[in-house]
């Protein structure tokens, strides 16, 4: 079965410092990975995805992640971070089957301070 | 391109009365569809998911129901509420293709307050 595992519930920053979620996974098919946003009262967003190839993706806005199969992670990184980073961020997996469901870990909260 | 939608966007309903949320999608045909709850401070808990028209799929048995009467529309009801359905309810879509990767994307929610 799929599974994931985000450690922190919550990481705080100062802006501009490096920061760097932590997410590890369980799955027994093919790994295809997601890493969602989240702002305050809005629905989630992708940020970024790995599905085959490199094993580095990147967003948009800065965030990378890498897909490290050893150790089973795919922690997201950002090189600085701005107050407008402040979200919730999600980490998933996709489990098995034809539903594409997909299986979310709890969440960590990136807190970015002035 | 796709959009989705979710209405209403806030909603406060005393205890023991209906709920009815619902969810559509534009611009894509036979989606895969479901919805989630997010209890404050809480992480997602998938609710259900169909493959179909008239095809449900519960997660978690509870008070609360789903329906997809149309390709595109799925809705979420209860007949009771509970103080416990009070959360933040998210509808997400995806390309209805068995074995595709799975990439969802997600309404903007409907934060339901139950009192």
């Amino acid at each position: 079965a799929q599974s994931v595992t985000q450690l922190d519930s919550q990481v705080p920053v100062f802006e501009e410092a490096p920061v760097e979620l932590r997410c590890n996974y369980s799955s027994s098919v093919s790994v295809y990975l997601f890493w969602y946003v989240q702002y305050p009262n809005q629905g989630l967003q992708l940020l970024l995805k790995y599905l085959s190839g490199s094993t580095l993706v990147e967003s948009i806005n800065g965030f990378e992640a890498e897909f490290n199969k050893s150790q089973t992670s795919f922690h997201l990184r950002k090189p600085s971070v701005h107050i407008s980073d402040t979200a919730e961020y999600f980490c998933a997996v996709r489990g098995g089957g034809a539903t594409n469901k997909l299986i979310f870990g709890t969440g960590t909260l990136l807190a970015v301070q002035p | 391109s796709q959009t989705i939608h979710q209405w209403p966007a806030t909603l406060v309903q005393p205890v023991g009365s209906p709920l009815s949320l619902e969810c559509t999608v534009e611009g894509t045909s036979n989606p895969n569809l479901y919805w989630y709850r997010q209890a404050a401070g809480r992480g997602l808990q998938l609710l259900f998911y169909s493959v179909g028209i008239g095809q449900i799929s519960s997660e978690v048995p509870q008070n609360l129901s789903a329906s997809r009467p149309q390709d595109r529309q799925f809705i979420l009801s209860s007949k009771k509420l509970l103080l416990s359905d009070s959360g933040f309810y998210l509808c997400a879509w995806s390309i209805g293709t068995s074995g595709g990767v799975g990439t969802q994307y997600f309404g903007p929610g409907t934060r339901l307050l139950v009192l």
